[in-house]
């Protein structure tokens, strides 16, 4: 079991940036791929992207790169996915998520982000 | 990558059967035997329901199916009940990651 705490929620400016962190618990942090999935209010599910269990790997979504970068710290169990150049279609609530054999098996709380002049 | 493309709403009866498409292309769906299924109720976040396309974790009822063909997986539903009232999402490894659309089920 792995028990997955975020970072309260955000409200930034247009061309802003935001650090979300994500605290594990529990299981082995380091044995899993750990992700970022976020839901725009009222929107599906959309994959943003992964580091490894070392932390020495990364894979963003297309449409991510070069906005984003997620890393982990194992030391502290920690999480983080910091997002620039903010606008406001990226308000929504981003989850972080423990992943192993391709299944995502446990979800944080939820981050709301909210992008508002 | 293009989301996977689901039916935006199915509904049913309770103790009826419904299916959920989740179709995709060569390049996901067709290309790797890692489809999940994924339920979301208001509020809460998401929980796995299938993985491996048809695997269930352990206390997921055996009311949940997943399967595939070609570049279409599905999710079966039988012996609806109130509490399946819910966003489900499908996703599928293909290198990177990719999720459904999402169908909300409403049970009459």
């Amino acid at each position: 079991q792995v028990q997955l705490v975020q970072s309260g929620a955000e409200v930034k400016k247009p061309g802003a940036s935001v650090m979300v962190s994500c605290k594990a618990s529990g299981d082995t942090f380091s044995s899993y791929h750990m992700h970022w999935v976020r839901q725009a209010p009222g929107q599906g599910l959309e994959w943003m992207g992964l580091v490894t269990p070392s932390g020495e790997a990364t894979k963003y979504a297309q449409r991510f790169q070069g906005r984003i970068t997620v890393t982990r710290v194992t030391s502290t169990s920690t999480l983080y996915m910091e997002m620039s150049s903010l606008r406001s279609e990226d308000t929504a609530v981003y989850y972080c998520v423990a992943e192993k054999n391709t299944v995502f098996e446990y979800w944080g709380q939820g981050t709301l982000v909210t992008v508002s002049s | 990558q293009s989301a996977l493309t689901q039916p935006r709403s199915v509904s049913g009866s309770p103790g009826q059967a419904v299916t959920i498409s989740c179709t995709g292309t060569s390049s996901d769906v067709g290309a790797y035997p890692y489809v999940s299924w994924y339920q979301q109720h208001p509020g809460k976040a998401p929980k796995v329901l299938i993985y491996d396309v048809n695997r269930r974790p352990s206390g997921v009822p055996d009311r949940f199916f997943g399967s595939k063909s070609g570049n279409t997986a599905s999710l079966t539903i039988s012996g609806l009940q109130a509490e399946d009232e819910a966003d489900y999402y499908c996703c599928s490894y293909a290198g990177t990651y990719v999720f459904g659309t999402g169908t909300q089920v409403t049970v009459l």
